[in-house]
C-alpha cells in the first residue's frame, strides 16, 4: 500500500533563503508525481507534475526533482518570498487506478 | 478561463440536516474526484468518476453519496451531517488517468452546528 510521507511538517525560513521541501514515498511504480500549494481555506493549486521518466521539472523559481529508485522527490524553492508562505503537498496515483495518495504537507512560512 | 468551480464556497448547515455540494467543470475531462480536508490533515479521497463509472472508497461512510448526471457536474450529498464531518470539501478533475495532473477547484468549507 503507498504511503506518502512529508517532512519537515513545517518550516520557517529568513526571506531570500533557498530551500527545500522533501516527499518520500513507498512504492516506487509511479507514473508521476505532483506538487500542489495550498493557501488557508482554500483549494489545491498545482506547482509542477512531474512525469516518472523525468528527473526534474522547473517552473519559475521551483525546481522538482524525482527520484523514483528511493522513493523521493524534493521541491526546491529558490529566493524565497513572503508570498510563498503556504501549505506544500505532494501526490502519486497509485498503481493501476486514478486514484491519488496525498502527503500531509509541509506548512511553509517565509519571514519578511 | 477552463476551470473547476464549487458552489457554495461556505455551506452552514445542521446537525442531521441533508446538505449537498456541487462542483462543475468547464475542462471536459473524464475523472472526477471528491476530497474531504480536515484541518491540517491531506486529503482524503471519498470517491471518483471515471466518466459514469462511479468508485466509492471502502471507508467512505453510506453517509456520503454522489450523482454526477453528465461530464460537467457532480454533486456530493451528505445526508445526515454529524459533526465530524465539518471540513473541507474538495472537488478535482483528471483528463483521462494516472499520467495526467489533478486541477482542484477553490472548495467548500462545511460547518455543522
Amino acid at each position: 500500500k503507498q504511503e506518502v510521507t512529508q517532512i519537515p511538517a513545517a518550516l520557517s525560513v529568513p526571506e531570500g533563503e533557498n530551500l527545500v521541501l522533501n516527499c518520500s514515498f513507498t512504492d516506487s511504480a509511479i507514473y508521476n508525481l505532483q506538487w500542489f500549494r495550498q493557501d488557508p481555506g482554500k483549494g489545491l493549486t498545482s506547482l509542477l507534475l512531474i512525469q516518472s521518466s523525468q528527473r526534474e521539472q522547473t517552473s519559475g523559481r521551483l525546481n522538482a526533482s524525482l527520484d523514483k529508485s528511493s522513493g523521493r522527490s524534493t521541491l526546491y524553492i529558490a529566493a524565497s518570498q513572503p508570498g510563498d508562505s503556504a501549505t506544500y503537498l505532494c501526490a502519486v496515483p497509485t498503481s493501476g487506478t486514478y486514484k491519488y495518495i496525498f502527503g500531509t504537507g509541509t506548512r511553509l512560512k517565509v519571514l519578511a | 478561463d477552463a476551470m473547476v468551480i464549487q458552489n457554495p464556497r461556505y455551506q452552514v448547515t445542521q446537525f442531521g440536516k441533508p446538505v449537498t455540494l456541487s462542483c462543475s467543470q468547464t475542462l471536459n475531462h473524464n475523472v472526477m474526484y471528491w476530497y474531504q480536508q480536515k484541518s491540517s490533515q491531506a486529503p482524503k479521497l471519498l470517491f471518483h468518476y471515471y466518466d459514469k463509472d462511479f468508485n466509492n472508497e471502502a471507508d467512505t461512510p453510506d453517509n456520503f453519496q454522489s450523482r454526477r448526471p453528465n461530464t460537467s457536474f457532480c454533486f456530493l450529498d451528505i445526508r445526515s451531517p454529524g459533526l465530524g464531518d465539518a471540513a473541507m470539501y474538495l472537488c478535482a478533475t483528471n483528463p483521462s488517468g494516472s499520467y495526467n495532473e489533478q486541477f482542484f477547484g477553490p472548495g467548500t468549507r462545511l460547518t455543522v452546528l
